[in-house]
């Protein structure tokens, strides 16, 4: 099955600087990899995705690019702000099916 | 749009008693809804998927008799722990993915139970 691995664990950013998640994947058939934010207390909420036959997709602040060679994907949030602050877990499918194996989640906290 | 629902947000009950929670895809139809355990400060740990009209498909080591699962329509799935016991305790999460091969998945926001 797929196994997918997240750095940092924790993150601490300065208000308005840029935060970068990084995970990795081993199957090379996966091919949908989302990224959720989850508050303390509630459920996860799918932030970006992005699929095989691209290489970068980015909405406002964050953008994921993602390395199908390396089998590296990475979440890339700018001018961070304090209610970005969560737990982030990336995800990928396993061999094109439709479960998703997560990632062990980053803790991101930026300070004002 | 692709909002999910889960209820009871939290429940506490005695250990021996069943407990029903119910998710809900409230703008769109959900041919696969997924349920998962999550532990305090771990990730998501899927338990069993499941298609409308059909048995559920659970991961290796979940306890089908003891949580059971019906996915009664495309918009509704239960998750029913039986006979509880402390060590269920946990964040309990379903999913709902609208299919056409997107693999979209919209999270509940979760469901806290604790067994006495």
């Amino acid at each position: 099955g797929e196994n997918v691995e997240q750095h940092p664990s924790t993150l601490s950013v300065q208000e308005g600087d840029s935060a970068v998640i990084k995970c990795t994947y081993s199957d090379s058939a996966s091919n949908y990899f989302p990224w959720y934010k989850q508050e303390l207390g509630k459920g996860p909420q799918l932030i970006i995705d992005i699929r095989s036959n691209v290489g970068e997709k980015k909405d406002q602040r964050i953008a994921v690019t993602l390395n199908k060679t390396a089998k590296h994907f990475s979440l890339h949030i700018t001018e961070t702000q304090p209610e970005d602050s969560a737990v982030y877990f990336c995800a990928a499918n396993n061999n094109g099916a439709n479960n998703l194996f997560f990632g062990t989640g980053t803790r991101l906290t930026v300070i004002p | 749009g692709a909002v999910v629902s889960q209820h009871p947000s939290w429940v506490i009950c005695k250990s021996g008693t069943s407990v029903k929670i119910e998710c809900r895809s409230l703008d769109f139809q959900a041919t696969t809804m997924f349920w998962y355990r999550q532990f305090p400060k771990q990730s998501l740990m899927l338990m069993a998927t499941s298609n409308e009209g059909s048995k559920a498909t659970y991961e290796q080591g979940v306890e089908k008799d003891k949580f059971l699962i019906n996915h009664a329509s495309l918009t509704l799935s239960t998750l029913t722990v039986t006979s509880a016991h402390p060590e269920d305790s946990s964040f309990y999460i379903c999913s709902a993915e609208p299919g056409q091969g997107f693999y979209e998945q919209y999270f509940g926001p979760g469901t806290r139970l604790t067994v006495t």
